[in-house]
């Protein structure tokens, strides 16, 4: 049962718009999450995390939003650009976590057209 | 700086045979873990390690083995591939204690099982 949800498998948006990606999870206790950004034949590389604790946070064009009654959390980046076409993934921390273990989703692959 | 590396880039093995994936990194990390990424599918926790010496089991860890001699290495094994585990592998460190610490990701070893 996945417990961090991508349902969006991909995204296409023009440049300068608005790209909104959404992430869904499970496990209530789940209290950090984080973007993680991928090109074709690279490894991940961290974006931007958000605790429970709080409902937004904003680094530059990226912006992550928590809304935990709902269990969802999504990432806003404005304006987008080509070089924001990539895959997105979405992952989540619960405490108590002896490893730091990470769940993730399934990943949304975001396409900026110029 | 280097960061995690991984070696080889690519490999294809006949079943039954066995290897082992390379794992580096230079960021004197305590914790280390190995996942998979299967096609369109999110990363899948294999093995983790919080120090040299300590490993534990991630969400999928049958068919692979790991060790930790030192901080900095952190290899993983397969000792009878199957088709099943032709995937894409991913090493990572992060920084122990605080919760939801970045994972810094290697590129990938690409793995075809025939």
């Amino acid at each position: 049962d996945q417990q961090v949800k991508q349902n969006s498998p991909s995204l296409s948006v023009q440049e300068g718009r608005i790209s909104i990606l959404n992430c869904d999870y499970t496990n209530s206790m789940f209290d950090y999450f984080l973007w993680y950004k991928k090109y074709p034949a690279e490894g991940p590389t961290f974006l931007i995390s958000i605790s429970s604790i709080k409902d937004k946070n904003e680094d530059g064009r990226f912006t992550v939003f928590l809304n935990k009654s709902a269990k969802h959390l999504s990432l806003h980046i404005v304006p987008s650009q080509p070089g924001d076409s990539a895959v997105y993934f979405c992952a989540a921390s619960a405490a108590n976590n002896a490893g730091n273990m990470l769940t993730f989703g399934g990943g949304t692959r975001l396409m900026v057209k110029p | 700086n280097a960061g995690v590396t991984q070696t080889p880039k690519f490999r294809i093995l006949k079943i039954g045979q066995s290897m082992t994936l390379q794992c580096t990194q230079d960021m004197n990390h305590n914790y280390m873990y190995w996942y998979r990424q299967d096609p369109g599918m999110g990363l899948k926790l294999i093995y983790y390690s919080v120090g040299a010496g300590i490993t534990d089991k991630g969400e999928v860890p049958n068919g692979y083995n790991v060790s930790r001699s030192t901080t900095e290495d952190f290899p993983l094994r397969l000792e009878l591939a199957a088709p099943s585990q032709t995937s894409v592998y991913f090493c990572a460190s992060s920084y122990s204690t605080t919760q939801g610490q970045p994972q810094h990701f290697g590129d990938g070893t690409r793995l075809s099982i025939l």
